[in-house]
């Protein structure tokens, strides 16, 4: 165990629709990071976020949004989804901003668009 | 553009043998590298880390080797056991990257008896 909350596991929708997936960091930790894993490929990064504040951007596409709450639990929320969005979407923490040591990761939540 | 690469999607090997992975990496802002590893249904867990300063760090079975020049590194599991069968990811970031991990596309380790 990481640590890392994220829900829902899976989620099911059709295209069009808009879902919002939920992280909550590990106690302490102030970074949050998104990534994307799609079929047989590597994680992706989306973007990241520091005690509040978006601090990098990855290849976010526009449709997608993301923000980091006071209580450091963050949310992406993913729009007019496309078959394409069908992912594996991690959350992952860490203590500080700058990578000095690994994220911990979530188990990650399974989003399947038909 | 993958900036880190793992041309090798699978490897099988024997129990008690040695397991070799390799990542290429093409920005030489790099200067940190990771391997993480994951099981299925589960989220990647950090493996052992290098820094650019060093050209190998050792961690009981696990050894990660770099070669700046080649911008190669491997990861090296001696003796394999059944319970390294996982996917083995490479990850690499800068220092003014704020934590921003550029991961390969994972290599399958399938460990037989």
């Amino acid at each position: 165990d990481s640590g890392v909350t994220q829900t829902p596991k899976h989620l099911i929708t059709a295209t069009g629709q808009r879902v919002t997936l939920r992280c909550s960091p590990r106690s302490g930790d102030l970074s949050v990071y998104w990534y994307q894993q799609s079929l047989d490929q590597g994680l992706q990064f989306l973007i990241q976020y520091y005690n509040g504040e978006e601090r990098a951007k990855g290849n976010i596409l526009e449709r997608f949004s993301a923000q980091q709450f006071p209580d450091l639990h963050s949310e992406l929320n993913l729009s007019s989804l496309e078959l394409g969005d069908s992912a594996l979407y991690f959350c992952a923490s860490s203590v500080q901003g700058a990578l000095t040591g690994e994220l911990f990761f979530g188990e990650g939540s399974r989003l399947t668009v038909l | 553009d993958q900036q880190v690469k793992q041309n090798s999607p699978s490897l099988s090997v024997q129990e008690g043998r040695i397991s070799i992975l390799n990542c290429d990496y093409t920005n030489s802002m790099f200067d940190y590298f990771l391997w993480y590893k994951k099981y299925p249904a589960e989220g990647p867990t950090f493996l052992i880390s290098i820094s650019s300063i060093k050209d190998k760090n050792e961690d009981g079975r696990f050894t990660v080797f770099l070669n700046k020049s080649a911008k190669h590194l491997s990861l090296h599991i001696v003796p394999s056991q059944p319970g390294d069968s996982a996917v083995y990811f490479c990850a690499a970031s800068a220092t003014d990257s704020w934590g921003k991990l550029q991961f390969g596309a994972g290599t399958q380790v399938v460990v037989t008896p």
